[in-house]
């Protein structure tokens, strides 16, 4: 059964610091979503990744294929960043059939 | 371009009512998947469509169907509703061509008394 597990559940930081959210994953994928979700609902993609690293201001993104491993780190965080992260994986041959981690609830503190 | 547009953003209906759902893509994606979001289940993949066809569906009950027109969009159905159907449903749109961005819109808070 394809699990996708998160950590930590919940993230307290102050504004500055350098965060890191873990997700890893049970099955073999195509690629891995990172996801950002506000208070109210809505849902911005930040990253779509396979293999490697990829980086959009702050925000970078890594993938370990062999270890079934993903990681999103936040550098020098600001309170407009605190939302909830959510990591969501593609099985292979899935097509958009995601399974979602259980999310991140950042809090960046001023 | 517009982003992907889900109406209505809030419903409210009782046990044992139907409900639709709708949502349009972003222009030229022809990919449209749905997703239910509890505090309980988190996010949750309901089903996919790609040119007028289901290609993907979760692990829901027969009560929710979909469809998706000419012109890509979708709408999704509940019947016979239940509490337990209480949920944020949201839409993503892509150009379905293997591992591609998706976009979000921003919800339909459903709730069911």
């Amino acid at each position: 059964k394809n699990e996708v597990e998160q950590s930590p559940q919940n993230l307290t930081a102050q504004e500055g610091e350098f965060i890191t959210i873990n997700c890893s994953y049970s099955v073999g994928i195509s690629a891995l979503h990172w996801l950002q979700q506000h208070p109210g609902g809505g849902i911005v993609s930040l990253f779509m990744l396979s293999s490697g690293k990829k980086k959009h201001g702050r925000l970078i993104a890594t993938i370990n294929i062999q270890e079934k491993h993903s990681s999103l780190h936040i550098t020098a965080s600001h309170p407009r960043d605190s939302a909830v992260y959510i990591c969501a994986d593609i099985p292979q041959g899935g097509s958009e059939k995601l399974v979602f981690g259980k999310g991140t609830k950042l809090t960046v503190n001023p | 371009k517009a982003g992907v547009t889900q109406t209505p953003r809030y419903l409210i209906k009782t046990r044992g009512q139907q409900v639709t759902l709708s949502c349009s893509p972003i222009s030229g994606h022809r990919s449209v998947s749905w997703y239910q979001q509890t505090p309980g289940q988190g996010l949750q993949f309901l089903f996919e469509y790609f040119s007028e066809t289901q290609r993907n569906k979760g692990n829901f009950p027969g009560r929710f169907s979909g469809r998706q027109f000419s012109n890509s969009r979708s709408e999704m159905n509940v019947s016979t509703l239940e509490l337990g159907d209480s949920a944020l449903y949201l839409c993503a749109s892509s150009d379905g061509q293997g591992s591609s961005p998706l976009h979000f819109g921003n919800g339909t808070r459903l709730t069911v008394t």
